[in-house]
């Protein structure tokens, strides 16, 4: 069975930027969720995605957008990086769809953003 | 605002003894909580969960309490062992089976040998 895999796991962008981070669901996975964790702080929710469709949303701005693909797999894009993007980006993937997996998420190791 | 607070960032236990992880919720929606173990560069992994129908919830090692009047919970692990340090992060949720979890800002626990 393989686990959820992200890429790339470490970049550096310049303010202004635009970014794209990657995630593999584990198999037989068909819902994908963001969160960012910032230095010294927990996991933050971005948006899940759910038959390739967004289906729920944090408190990001816009600029936060995401993809998910046929094969479960998602993209997440941040356009206009700001220094306060720089953070662990984690991706985490369950089967529960629109009613979740009872919060069982299984979570990659992460994309470490830094914007200088 | 933090709706998930732990309040201890780091507890230091004996190899044997008893380990006790707070966490405190202001947000009555919540139904369900949960926490998640994180290694160094590892992504977080579930660990234990309880629906706020139930006060208490074991698995081997672990017990999740939860006092709901409160809005406290506590993770006990016993007897803790020098693989168990991590740091633990409390989340919450406002649907059972949601994906928007709430998350605490983690405590790191150090089980010494």
């Amino acid at each position: 069975e393989t686990g959820v895999t992200q890429s790339p796991t470490h970049l550096i962008k310049t303010r202004g930027q635009q970014v794209t981070l990657r995630c593999s669901s584990q198999s037989g996975h068909n819902t994908v969720s963001w969160y960012q964790q910032a230095l010294g702080q927990g996991p933050q929710f971005i948006f899940q995605y759910y038959r390739e469709e967004e289906n729920g949303r944090g408190n990001f701005p816009p600029r936060f957008s995401g993809l998910q693909f046929p094969n479960y797999s998602s993209e997440l894009n941040v356009n206009a990086l700001e220094l306060d993007d720089s953070a662990l980006y984690l991706c985490a993937s369950s089967t529960g769809g629109l009613a979740g997996a009872g919060g069982e998420l299984f979570f990659g190791e992460g994309s470490r953003l830094t914007v200088l | 605002d933090q709706q998930v607070k732990q309040n201890s960032p780091s507890l230091s236990v004996q190899e044997g003894r008893i380990s006790i992880l707070n966490c405190d919720y202001t947000n009555s929606m919540f139904d369900y909580f949960l926490w998640y173990k994180k290694y160094p560069a590892e992504g977080p992994t579930f660990l234990i969960s309880i629906s706020s129908i139930k006060d208490k919830n074991e698995d081997g090692r672990f017990t999740v309490f939860l006092n709901k009047s409160a809005k406290h919970l506590s993770l006990h692990i016993v007897p803790s062992q020098p693989g168990d340090s991590a740091v633990y992060f409390c989340a919450a949720s406002a649907q059972t089976g949601a994906n928007n979890l709430f998350f605490g800002t983690g405590t790191r626990l150090t089980v010494i040998p």
